[in-house]
Parts: C-alpha cells; sequence; structure tokens
C-alpha cells in the first residue's frame, strides 16, 4: 500500500517568514494530492491540492509543488501570519482502489507574532 | 447543506462498555470513512464504505465494526472499549469522481477509562 512520509513533524517561523513542509510517497499509481489544515480542536480542511499532470500550484500566500519523478510534494506559505498556525496533513490517493487518501502524521506549524 | 455531522461530540466510556459513532452527510456522497487521531499519529482508517451496502477494513480495524445504513449514514461502533480506543473520530465522505475533496465532520472525543 501507499506510504506518505511528512517532514517536519514541528516547524516555528517568526511572522513574515515562509515555511515549506514536504511529503514523500511510495505508490508511483497516486495521482492526487491534496493538503489539509487543521485548527486545534477543528475538523481537517483542504486548503489546496494538486494533480499529477501538473507540478505547481498557487493560491494567494500558498502553493504546493508536485515531482513525480521523485515522489515529492511539497507546501509553501510565504508572508506566514499567526493565523497560519495549525497542524498541516498532507495525502496521497492513488487513482485506482476506492479513492482511500494515505494522510502523512502532520506537521505543527507555528507563526510567533 | 449541514456537510458531514457526528453525534456525540463527546464521550466518556469505561473499559468494557460498548457505543456507536453515528455519522451522516447529505451531500450525496457514495464513500464515507472512518477515522482515528492520534498525537503524532497522523490521521488513521479504521473502515470505509465505497458504496452503500459495502464496507472494508482500513488500516486499525481491530476492536471496531461499522454499518453503512444507508447512503447518508455511516455508524462505527465498539463492542467492548479499550483505553488504547482513547482518540478523536472522524468521519469524512467524498463525491463520486476521483479529483474530490474529501469532506470531514466535526469530530468525536472519546475517552474510555
Amino acid at each position: 500500500g501507499e506510504n506518505v512520509e511528512q517532514h517536519p513533524s514541528t516547524l516555528s517561523v517568526q511572522e513574515g517568514d515562509s515555511a515549506v513542509i514536504k511529503c514523500t510517497y511510495s505508490d508511483s499509481a497516486s495521482n492526487y494530492f491534496p493538503w489539509y489544515k487543521q485548527e486545534l480542536g477543528k475538523r481537517p480542511q483542504l486548503i489546496i491540492d494538486i494533480r499529477s499532470n501538473v507540478g505547481e500550484k498557487k493560491d494567494q500566500r500558498i502553493a504546493v509543488t508536485l515531482n513525480k519523478t521523485a515522489k515529492h510534494f511539497s507546501l509553501h506559505i510565504t508572508e506566514t501570519q499567526p493565523e497560519d498556525s495549525a497542524v498541516y496533513f498532507c495525502a496521497a490517493r492513488p487513482s485506482g482502489g476506492s479513492y482511500i487518501p494515505t494522510f502523512g502524521r502532520g506537521t505543527s506549524l507555528i507563526v510567533h507574532p | 447543506n449541514a456537510g458531514v455531522t457526528q453525534t456525540p461530540k463527546f464521550q466518556v466510556l469505561k473499559t468494557g462498555q460498548s457505543m456507536t459513532l453515528q455519522c451522516a452527510q447529505d451531500m450525496n456522497h457514495n464513500s464515507m470513512y472512518w477515522y482515528r487521531q492520534d498525537p503524532g499519529m497522523g490521521l488513521r482508517l479504521i473502515y470505509y464504505s465505497a458504496s452503500e451496502g459495502t464496507t472494508d477494513k482500513g488500516e486499525v480495524p481491530n476492536g471496531y465494526n461499522v454499518s453503512r445504513l444507508n447512503k447518508r449514514e455511516f455508524s462505527l461502533r465498539l463492542e467492548s472499549a479499550a483505553p488504547s480506543q482513547t482518540s478523536v473520530y472522524f468521519c469524512a465522505s467524498i463525491p463520486q469522481g476521483f479529483y474530490n475533496e474529501q469532506f470531514f465532520g466535526p469530530g468525536t472525543r472519546l475517552t474510555v477509562l
């Protein structure tokens, strides 16, 4: 089955700095890579996703890059703000099966004012 | 639309007690999922249902049973609760179609004493 590794587990930055979270996956059949943000005590919510036929996608201050050859993808947050503080999860979903995504273990991002 | 709803929000059980966690979605989604979330472990799949009438085991099914009552409802049952089942449980659903967002319920925080 799919295995998703996520690093770092904790990331602490100053407000205004950039933050990068990296994930690797093992199943070359994975074609869809969503990122979720989970605030304390809340449910995970999708913030951005990327499909396998795209190398990069951007939405305001967040961007995701994908390298299918190396089987890794990354989340980039620029100009971080205190409200970006949360746990971020990456996931990979293979094109076959029952739409089952495999999640990374999460990165706790702390943005210091 | 209410989206994905879960009941209860909080529950405390004694070892050996049983209970059922309820989940419902009003978005006409085919696939539904139950996850548990433990600190540092990400989201681990317990069971899923690709469509009404079908259920399959995920990564950590031991100690749990599920029922896909109809297209809207997917319940998770703990027959004899153990302290190792103390966790936050999330229900989720995905609409038909590969590149679709997974929607999560608000979660149930379960403590087994």
